[in-house]
């Protein structure tokens, strides 16, 4: 079946623009999970939702970073008048949450890669 | 506060023989343990997991790890290496909330 869906694949932004990376989670997965990879570096949480409701943005790095998922499917991490220390790539990941949402296995996308010039 | 340490940032072996990638973990909860496998300009595949239960986990291609209270550890481990076991591997600690903390990785190179 499908996987977890990104897009676009690759992005090259002027710094101070406004760019907008979307995901498509698995169908009927509840939970989704934002996550950042710096170069040479492992994931880094930056948000969580199940369904549409944000239950934890504790890894938003600054207010620049906003991340929605209004229908509770498609979810997009938007980061505005961005610099260069947002190089990175952004992977999104999605998961069944059967009630015991830490032992869940989660299902990660190819990733965003994103260049700040 | 949940930590994952793993030493190595690089493992080299050859092809055929053992795969050892070590994580080290810090909780204060019962930790549920994760090993996960990137390929070049992919996402991260799920090798295995340890949740519950016996303490020697299999996954696919086969891995496999043991997760040992005593010492903290979850090591990655394969009996013989194959090329396509190059990779980076990731080896993370999920906290209450789902969310996974992971540590710093590990590149594997196979020479021939």
């Amino acid at each position: 079946g499908a996987g977890v869906s990104q897009s676009p694949r690759y992005k090259v932004a002027k710094r101070g623009q406004d760019v907008a990376l979307r995901c498509d989670p698995i169908s009927g997965h509840v939970s989704l999970f934002w996550y950042q990879q710096a170069l040479g570096q492992g994931p880094e949480f930056l948000t969580y939702f199940q369904n549409e409701a944000q239950l934890d943005k504790s890894g938003l790095p600054s207010d620049r970073f906003f991340a929605e998922r209004p229908e509770g499917s498609v979810s997009t991490l938007k980061i505005q008048r961005t610099q260069q220390e947002d190089s990175a790539v952004y992977l999104c990941a999605s998961s069944y949450k059967t009630g015991r949402g830490a032992q869940e296995t989660q299902y990660f996308g190819p990733g965003t890669r994103l260049l700040v010039l | 506060a949940q930590s994952v340490t793993q030493l190595g940032s690089h493992v080299s072996v050859s092809e055929g023989a053992l795969v050892l990638l070590r994580c080290n973990y810090s909780s204060s909860v019962p930790p549920y343990l994760f090993w996960y496998v990137q390929y070049p300009n992919q996402g991260l595949q799920l090798l295995l997991k340890y949740t519950t239960g016996a303490t020697l986990v299999k996954g696919i291609n086969g891995f496999e790890a043991e997760f040992k209270k005593s010492e903290t550890s979850f090591h990655l481990t394969k009996p013989s290496a194959h090329m396509s076991d190059a990779a980076e591997y990731f080896c993370a600690v999920s906290n209450q909330g789902g969310k996974l903390i992971f540590g710093q990785g590990t590149e594997l190179s196979v020479k021939p």
